[in-house]
């Protein structure tokens, strides 16, 4: 069964206290780590995908980076703006295109 | 581009009363959609989804039910709520091979 585990839960920053938020991950076989970005009472917004060990994507203040067992998210000089709760999931190679969700970490950034 | 359209957007319900969330969805043919909800705390449960009119799967045994009488739309029932019916309902399609979901903005139901 696929498995993800974000950490930490919550998260607060001061404005431009740069931090990383974990996602680690069990499936047989990566198809794909993707990220969004949900804020309070809206749907999630997609942020990223990750094919494969190693891969890095950019996206103004945050980088996202893949390894064979996890993912990171990283936020340099975050801003209020970046208050958000972000969620990791993972789909697995063959099967349905479902994916499983990690439960997210919700971060708050402090002017 | 895809959109998907909710709702309505917040609902508040006595127990024991019927539900409908509706989604309906623009700027794609035959996706793949699908019904999550999200409660306080905790992730994205998938409750159903849907590749094609007619076809549903369930995810969960629950007090729920969904269909897909269109290909651009996805009905999500109860026909008789329960407290635990209680979060945030998202509606979210991809296209046949593609990967990314898009969402819905979600309706919020509280079962009083």
């Amino acid at each position: 069964e696929d498995q993800v585990t974000q950490s930490p839960e919550a998260l607060r920053l001061q404005e431009g206290e740069s931090s990383s938020l974990n996602c680690s991950y069990t499936v047989s076989g990566l198809r794909g780590l993707f990220w969004y970005r949900q804020d309070p009472g809206k749907g999630p917004e997609f942020l990223f995908t990750l094919y494969s060990a190693g891969e890095e994507k950019e996206k103004e203040r945050l980088k996202a980076t893949l390894t064979k067992k996890e993912s990171f998210l990283h936020i340099t000089a975050p801003k209020p703006e970046d208050s958000a709760t972000y969620l990791c999931a993972v789909q697995a190679q063959g099967g349905s295109y479902i994916p499983t969700f990690g439960r997210g970490t919700s971060l708050i950034v402090h002017p | 581009s895809q959109t998907i359209h909710q709702w309505p957007a917040t609902l508040v319900q006595p127990v024991g009363s019927p539900l409908s969330l509706e989604c309906t969805v623009e700027g794609t043919s035959n996706p793949n959609l699908y019904w999550y909800r999200q409660a306080a705390g905790r992730g994205l449960q998938l409750l159903f989804y849907s590749v094609g009119i007619g076809q549903i799967s369930s995810e969960v045994p629950q007090n729920l039910s969904a269909s897909r009488p269109q290909d651009r739309q996805f009905i999500l029932s109860s026909k008789k709520l329960l407290l635990s019916d209680s979060g945030f309902y998202l509606c979210a399609l991809n296209g046949a091979g593609a990967n990314v979901l898009t969402f819905g903005a979600g309706s919020r139901l509280t079962v009083l």
